[in-house]
Order: C-alpha cells, then sequence, then structure tokens
C-alpha cells in the first residue's frame, strides 16, 4: 500500500507569508507526529495526534505554528508570518495505534526556505 | 530530560567492511524503546533496527545489529559487508512512555568504492 506522503515537496515563501503543508497519513493510521529538521540535525517533536484529537503540541515553537486533523486522516501544518529561523524540512510520521511499540513510518518530507 | 548523543558527525568506511557508529542516551526511565534510522538523501527516514530495553538480547536484521549496553546507556549499530547504498544519514533515537521519539544529531556515513 501507498506510505506517508506529503506535499508540496519544496516550498519558497517571502518573509511573512504564510504557509500551508499537507500529510496523508497510511490509510488507517491512529496516530500522526510532525517533526522539524534543521539543516545539518536531527528532527525535532513539534506536535501529535491520535485521530482528530491534538495530544500533544509541546513542541511547536511559537504560535504562529498550527496543526490540524479535523477528519482524523489528512493534516495540515500551517505556519504564519514565516521568517528565516522557520526554514527546515517538515516530517510528517504516522503509526497504526497509539502504542509506544508501534512503527512510526515517515513521509519524504517538505522543504521549507523562506527568504 | 531525555537527550541521545552521537558523538561521530561523519564516518567512512571501505565497501564490504564492518563499521560502527556510536550513540549515548540519557535517560532515568528504565522502560523504553532504542532505534536506528536511516535517512537517504531522498529525506525519506527509514527504520534500520530496534531494541526494546527490557530485552537482554541485543536485536539483529540481516546486516545490521546493535551493541545495546543499557547500564552504560549505550546503544552502538554494526554494520556488516558495506554496500554502496548503504550511505546515508543515521539517526539514533530514544522513545519512551510519551510517543514522540527524541533523535540524535545524525552520523553520515560514506561508503568508499
Amino acid at each position: 500500500g501507498a506510505g506517508v506522503s506529503q506535499s508540496p515537496r519544496y516550498k519558497v515563501a517571502k518573509r511573512g507569508q504564510d504557509v500551508a503543508l499537507r500529510c496523508d497519513p497510511i490509510s488507517g493510521h491512529v496516530s500522526l507526529f510532525w517533526y522539524q529538521q534543521a539543516l545539518g540535525q536531527g528532527p525535532e517533536f513539534l506536535t501529535y495526534f491520535q485521530n482528530e484529537a491534538q495530544l500533544d503540541k509541546s513542541g511547536l515553537p511559537s504560535d504562529r505554528f498550527f496543526a490540524e486533523r479535523p477528519e482524523g486522516s489528512v493534516s495540515t501544518l500551517k505556519i504564519q508570518r514565516t521568517q528565516q529561523e522557520d526554514s527546515a524540512v517538515y516530517l510528517c510520521a504516522s503509526s497504526l495505534t497509539n502504542s509506544r511499540s508501534d512503527t512510526q513510518y515517515f513521509g519524504p518530507g517538505t522543504r521549507l526556505t523562506v527568504l | 530530560a531525555q537527550t541521545v548523543t552521537q558523538s561521530q558527525p561523519e564516518m567512512s568506511v571501505q565497501e564490504a567492511e564492518t563499521v560502527t557508529l556510536s550513540c549515548t542516551y540519557d535517560t532515568s526511565e528504565s522502560d523504553y524503546y532504542l532505534f536506528w534510522y536511516k535517512q537517504p538523501p531522498s529525506r525519506q527516514m527509514i527504520l534500520v533496527i530496534r531494541q526494546e530495553a527490557y530485552k537482554q538480547q541485543n536485536a539483529t536484521e540481516n546486516r545490521f545489529s546493535v551493541n545495546f549496553q543499557k547500564a552504560a546507556k549505550s546503544f552502538s549499530l554494526k554494520i556488516s559487508d558495506s554496500q554502496l547504498g548503504d550511505a546515508a544519514m543515521y539517526f539514533c533515537a530514544y522513545r519512551s512512555a510519551e510517543v514522540k521519539i527524541i533523535f540524535g544529531k545524525g552520523t553520515r556515513l560514506h561508503i568508499l568504492p
């Protein structure tokens, strides 16, 4: 079956613009995660959904970052008034259940460049 | 707070040789999971191997094996018979009671033909 997909793969934004990044998890997967990966670094956790409920948003760096998953499947990460420090690869991952023993399957990421 | 440290930013190995990537972590918990992920230039993060902390036996997946030293909080990855397709960034990662994964900064592995 299809894996986790993300769109767009690349996004260039001018500073101050709003952007929306989309994640399509594996069908039927309950849990969905967003991570931010700065250049040369490991991914860092942003937020976690169990179905449509956002259970952990402790990693969101500021109130300019907002994520939603209204129907418990597709998720959107929105960044308002983008700044240069938001430039990074944004990775989405999903897992079948909410068990911590489940494997997280990652998408290819969206590379965001803020000019 | 839990942390994961990879002290080798880059490593190189000759094709068909064996290489070991190091990882240490810090936690006060006793029940957790450890992972090695591979990230090729395509950016797709791929799970290589996982280890449950309660298991004493080291995990093995084909050419990949780990040396898990719980008391020392060490979790190294050994790649045997290295192949050109093994070239990638390798991330050591940790997961405890929370579902989020904590990653190290990565080790870039070069395979020399």
